[in-house]
C-alpha cells in the first residue's frame, strides 16, 4: 500500500524558534510537492521538488527531496505567525498521475 | 488566467439525494483531478481527465460517483443517492502535462448531507 506520513502531526512553536518537518513516502517518486491550507480554505502550492537533493526557498521555508531515503523536509526559520496553517505533502508516483497526498501537520506559532 | 473555479461552494442535501458539483480548470491546463477532503485528513484521489478521457478513477469511489469532462474544458462530479458519509469538502485541481505537474487547486465544494 502505498504510504505518505508526516511527522509531527501538530507542531506548536514559539515565534523566531526553527523547526522541521518531515515527510516519509513508500514508493519511488521523483516528484514531491509541498502545500499549505488555511483553515476553511482550499490548497496553495509552496514547493515543486522534482529531482533528488532539489532544494527550494521561500522566504522562512525551505524543502528538500531525498528520493534514495524517499524523504522530504521542509524547514521553518524564524518562524512568525502567519505560518500558522497545515501543511501537506504529496508524492506522485512514478507513472500514475496519481497524487498521494500525505496526513498533514498542523502548524501553530505562537505569539 | 483567473484560476480554477468551483461551483458551489456549499451545498446541503438530504441523505438520497442527488447532486453535482462543476469546476472550471486553468483555460490552458489539461490535466483536470478531483479529490475529497474530510476534516483533519489530506486530500484523497478520486480520479482525474487528460482532455476529455477520464485515465483513472479510484477503487475507493463506489458506482454512485461520476464524473464527465465534456470537450475537455470543464468538469462535472455527480454523486446519486448520497449518503452522510458522503460529506465532505470536493476539491477540483488542474495542471500541465508538461514540466512538473503542479497541482493549481480551486476553492472547493463543502458538501453536508443531513
Amino acid at each position: 500500500e502505498l504510504k505518505v506520513e508526516q511527522n509531527p502531526l501538530f507542531l506548536s512553536m514559539q515565534e523566531g524558534k526553527n523547526y522541521t518537518i518531515y515527510c516519509n513516502y513508500s514508493t519511488t517518486s521523483d516528484r514531491l510537492y509541498w502545500y499549505r491550507q488555511d483553515p476553511g480554505k482550499s490548497l496553495e502550492s509552496l514547493f515543486v521538488l522534482l529531482s533528488n537533493g532539489a532544494v527550494k526557498q521561500e522566504g522562512r521555508l525551505m524543502a528538500s527531496l531525498d528520493t534514495k531515503a524517499r524523504l522530504s523536509t521542509l524547514h521553518i526559520t524564524a518562524a512568525v505567525h502567519d505560518l500558522s496553517a497545515t501543511y501537506f505533502c504529496a508524492v506522485d508516483p512514478s507513472g500514475t498521475y496519481k497524487y498521494i497526498f500525505g496526513t498533514g501537520t498542523r502548524l501553530k506559532v505562537l505569539a | 488566467d483567473t484560476g480554477v473555479s468551483q461551483d458551489p461552494r456549499h451545498k446541503i442535501t438530504k441523505r438520497g439525494q442527488n447532486v453535482t458539483f462543476r469546476c472550471d480548470p486553468i483555460s490552458e491546463h489539461n490535466r483536470l483531478y478531483w479529490y475529497r477532503q474530510t476534516l483533519g485528513q489530506g486530500p484523497e484521489f478520486l480520479t482525474y481527465f487528460q482532455n476529455e478521457a477520464q485515465l483513472e478513477k479510484s477503487r475507493l469511489l463506489s458506482d454512485r460517483f461520476s464524473a464527465e469532462r465534456p470537450k475537455g474544458s470543464f468538469s462535472t462530479l455527480e454523486i446519486q443517492r448520497t449518503e452522510q458519509g458522503d460529506s465532505a469538502m470536493y476539491l477540483c485541481a488542474s495542471t500541465l502535462v508538461t514540466g512538473g505537474y503542479e497541482q493549481y487547486f480551486g476553492p472547493g465544494t463543502r458538501l453536508t448531507v443531513t
